[in-house]
């Protein structure tokens, strides 16, 4: 089945360490993001990329870095820069500009120890 | 700026009536897209209705429709019938003539049985 997978589900870190997030899509999207959720609250946009090497800045980029070296890949990296990182990340696709819905994964649940 | 502003933290239903969902945006573009999301507890993002800003008709899916006021910047949620499976989250979201997705706050809706 066509879809976005997210891993690992939860995740639990050290202060100071570096994580990385996977996000994978078999759904040929060219468009792909990255949110943050934290509890109670709405969706904020980390970054995005449009097509393959190529990627943006959303409204909360700092203490994270992301590639987009493959169409159906997104890696993200929580960085030790990032102050408090502990919440939900939500990867979604979408087949491109102005097209419709996102279509999202299942989330990881990152928790900073 | 707020960009998409979802008014009511909390809704409360009873089972099988209709409850209405507020959500007001703010936009100076004329093409835009307005998304209805569902989250339940387990995290995922379940895309429910899409109105388009050209679109005349209001949109239907199923129990769900769009109350769409375009001069008032307004996308209301109607879900007819209330389950008791539609207790969640519901998010309201815009795309604008751009690559990103902005989201409200959301509204925590409860169906009573």
């Amino acid at each position: 089945d066509g879809g976005i997978t997210q891993s690992p589900k939860y995740l639990f870190r050290k202060e100071g360490q570096n994580v990385t997030l996977s996000c994978e899509q078999n759904l040929n999207h060219d468009a792909m993001y990255w949110y943050r959720q934290d509890p109670g609250q709405g969706l904020r946009l980390i970054y995005y990329s449009q097509i393959v090497n190529d990627f943006q800045k959303g409204d909360i980029a700092e203490g994270y870095s992301v590639s987009r070296e493959k169409k159906e890949s997104f890696p993200l990296t929580v960085t030790s820069a990032q102050k408090n990182p502990t919440a939900f990340y939500l990867c979604a696709s979408s087949p491109g500009v102005n097209t419709g819905e996102l279509f999202f994964g299942e989330g990881s649940r990152l928790t900073v120890l | 700026a707020q960009k998409i502003t979802q008014t009511q933290p909390g809704m409360f239903v009873q089972e099988k009536e209709a409850v209405t969902l507020d959500c007001t945006y703010d936009t100076s573009d004329q093409s835009y897209g307005l998304f209805w999301y569902k989250q339940p507890s387990s995290g995922e993002m379940i895309f429910l209705i899409y109105q388009g800003s050209y679109d005349e008709q209001n949109a239907t899916e199923g129990r769900y429709s769009l109350n769409f006021q375009k001069a008032r910047k307004s996308a209301n949620l109607v879900i007819s019938a209330s389950q008791l499976g539609d207790s969640a989250m519901y998010f309201c979201a815009m795309r604008e003539a751009v690559w990103d997705m902005r989201f409200g706050a959301g509204t925590r809706l409860t169906v009573k049985p």
